[in-house]
């Protein structure tokens, strides 16, 4: 099985340029979320999914960040205009829903390190 | 709002040798899971072992085993036989059980760097 796939792997660009970041979930998972890792916060959510919509989107830190999940298979993370201090490592992760008691774990994709000059 | 601590910033242990990685957590819900991730260096998210809290039984995956305290609000992590590709940053991470009603997200401890002395 393909986990969960993040494009691009590394983006360097300069402050005020709009940034996407690209996520493909497990196929079947129904949940996804965005994370954002830096060394002053460690990691921490901005956003989640469930079946697409938007559920708690409290962790992103300002109107110049919007996501969206057009369908099941694909989300992005969007900054506009990006600013030196988002510079950080993104993760994407999906689950499936739960089973009972089961927890269903989250698996992470690899990571987006995003630098802004 | 749940929080983790992990109050060891860098740990070392030889290699063969058992090491004890230390996680606490503060909780009011009664339903929850706990886990390990691995972050190495290439920075994947890999989870290690997890623990579900109305289980009283300690979690284990081959070397890998947890001592889960419930009333403390302790997880600690032990890696038996410590080898040099154990080598990476740890996560405790706490997640709210599916029948609270509350957010399904990780909420992630600090973290605890593992370097393993050949």
């Amino acid at each position: 099985d393909a986990g969960v796939i993040q494009s691009p792997r590394h983006e360097v660009t300069e402050m005020g340029q709009e940034v996407t970041l690209r996520c493909k979930p497990i196929s079947g998972h129904d949940y996804l979320f965005w994370y954002r890792q830096t060394m002053m916060r460690g990691l921490e959510l901005l956003i989640y999914f469930n079946n697409n919509v938007p559920i708690d989107d409290s962790g992103m830190p300002e109107d110049r960040f919007s996501a969206k999940m057009p369908n099941a298979s694909f989300s992005t993370l969007k900054i506009q205009p990006s600013e030196p201090r988002d510079s950080a490592v993104y993760f994407c992760a999906s689950s499936r829903p739960p089973r009972g008691k089961r927890d269903q774990p989250q698996h992470f994709g690899d990571g987006t390190r995003l630098s802004i000059l | 709002a749940q929080t983790v601590t992990q109050s060891q910033p860098e740990m070392s242990v030889q290699e063969a040798e058992t090491v004890t990685l230390s996680c606490t957590y503060d909780t009011s819900e009664s339903d929850y899971y706990l886990f390990w991730y691995k972050q190495p260096p290439s920075r994947q998210m890999i989870l290690v072992i997890r623990q579900e809290a109305y289980k009283q039984q300690n979690a284990t995956e081959n070397r890998f085993s947890v001592n889960f305290q419930k009333a403390a609000k302790s997880f600690s992590l032990k890696i038996s036989d410590s080898q040099l590709g154990d080598a990476a940053m740890y996560f405790c991470a706490y997640r709210s059980g599916w029948d609270s009603g509350s957010a399904r997200q990780l909420t992630f401890g600090s973290g605890t760097q593992l370097t393993v002395l050949p």
